[in-house]
């Protein structure tokens, strides 16, 4: 079973409108993390936020936030006022447990196009 | 930025070639990874290390192999290239503590003829 699902392959949306990326994982442990990363076409990975499965409060950092809900298992980023520059490939990640390694598990990303 | 160098960035070879690929931090981080990117999957973590020669496997190892003698090099190692293993290539580094993101370089595009 996949750990990471990102359900939307791609969307359009329009500029200075919100958007919504789809993210459901799943893990029996109860430490973990969720990273989102954005990817433009030149190929970089830019991290963009972060929640701790202990964190109360959704993060948010300038105009991303995540929409957590743990027990439905999902954080979804949500991007307000999109830009032009925000169309890009969106991954979720997770990192699971205290294990060494701090390793990341990708979902299969989305695909944003931002309409002028 | 963090300081994260992949060399080379575009590399052609024919299958059956051994072909390295180097990734070298300027952060002194603890942890190095190095995944692979294709079409659908997202990045699959290949291999990893957490000090000068710990490492260890990732969700796609074989075929592949790693070592790590100073902090700041992480090699990739393909023995016998196929062209299952065209792919980009990504190294990224990370510090110890769990809420801290993974930092990427920019990738080496690797094609197997």
């Amino acid at each position: 079973a996949q750990k990471i699902t990102q359900t939307q392959p791609g969307m359009f949306v329009q500029e200075k409108e919100a958007v919504t990326l789809d993210c459901t994982y799943d893990t029996s442990d109860q430490s973990y993390g969720l990273f989102w990363y954005k990817q433009p076409s030149s190929g970089e990975m830019i991290f963009l936020i972060y929640q701790g499965s202990y964190d109360e409060q959704n993060a948010t950092e300038g105009r991303y936030s995540l929409n957590f809900q743990k027990a439905r298992k999902s954080a979804n980023l949500v991007i307000s006022a999109s830009q032009l520059g925000d169309s890009a490939m969106y991954f979720c990640a997770m990192r699971e447990g205290v294990a060494a390694g701090n390793k990341l598990t990708f979902g299969g990303g989305t695909r944003v196009l931002v309409k002028p | 930025d963090a300081g994260i160098t992949q060399s080379p960035r575009h590399k052609v070879t024919e299958t059956g070639t051994p072909v390295t690929l180097r990734c070298h931090q300027t952060e002194n981080h603890r942890y190095m990874y190095w995944y692979r990117q294709d079409p659908g999957h997202g990045l699959r973590l290949i291999h990893y290390s957490y000090g000068v020669k710990d490492t260890d496997k990732g969700e796609v190892s074989d075929g592949y192999s790693v070592s790590r003698s100073k902090t700041e090099d992480f090699l990739l190692t393909l023995e016998s290239a196929t062209s299952s293993q065209t792919s980009v290539y990504f190294c990224a580094i990370s510090e110890h503590l769990g809420n801290q993101p993974q930092h990427f370089g920019d990738g080496t595009r690797l094609s197997i003829l």
